[in-house]
């Protein structure tokens, strides 16, 4: 079946340590995003991308990176410098673009930092 | 600056007790609004979509209706399945991304 694959579920990090949240989709969708889910707000965007090779910062994109290398994937590096990484993440993609139309999430990531 | 808000934030109702939720939002040209459920632990997924105001969408016992200002999610002779949180979204016709609201968590008792 198509979708959004996100792995791990849950994880855990040391303060001071990278990890890398994995995003594939077999949706054929040209956009891709990261979003930051924390009780009692809303999604707050980290990055997205268009195309392959191309990505743009979103609402909070410090202390995160990205790549976009092929059209299926696209993972997340939450980095030693974002000062408070705990949170669940969600990838997301859709179909065009242009980004009419509705995303499609994954399961999402829990990221614990200890 | 494009917003969205959701109330109430917490909603409990009996099983078969019809409510709305409801979505107020600000954007410079809506492009659309969105709507989606969000089981604990898991991603959201997509209900609907409305483009102008007028316009009404129906799902099983869920229909969501828009305005020029706010939108609505009824429901209607709810289950205890249809517990869960809704999220709304909005995107400007002028913009890329979505503004989400920070969801409604509703509860149905049986």
């Amino acid at each position: 079946d198509g979708g959004i694959t996100q792995s791990p579920k849950y994880l855990f990090r040391k303060e001071g340590q990278n990890v890398t949240l994995s995003c594939e989709q077999n949706l054929n969708h040209d956009a891709m995003y990261w979003y930051r889910q924390d009780p009692g707000q809303g999604l707050r965007l980290i990055y997205y991308s268009q195309i392959v090779n191309d990505f743009q910062k979103g609402d909070i994109a410090e202390g995160y990176s990205v790549s976009r290398e092929k059209k299926e994937s696209f993972p997340l590096t939450v980095t030693s410098a974002q000062k408070n990484p705990t949170a669940f993440y969600l990838c997301a993609s859709n179909t065009d673009r242009r980004n009419t139309g509705e995303l499609f999430f994954g399961e999402g990531s829990r990221l614990t930092v200890l | 600056e494009d917003q969205v808000t959701q109330s109430p934030e917490a909603l409990r109702l009996q099983e078969g007790e019809s409510s709305s939720l409801n979505c107020s939002y600000t954007v410079s040209g809506l492009r659309g609004l969105f709507w989606y459920r969000q089981d604990p632990g898991k991603g959201p997924e997509f209900l609907f979509t409305l483009y102008s105001a007028g316009e009404e969408k129906e799902k099983e016992r869920l229909k969501a209706t828009l305005t020029k200002k706010e939108s609505f999610l009824h429901i209607t002779a709810p289950k205890p399945e249809d517990s869960a949180t809704y999220l709304c979204a909005v995107q400007a016709s002028n913009g890329q991304n979505f503004v989400f609201g920070p969801g409604t968590r509703l509860s149905v008792l049986p």
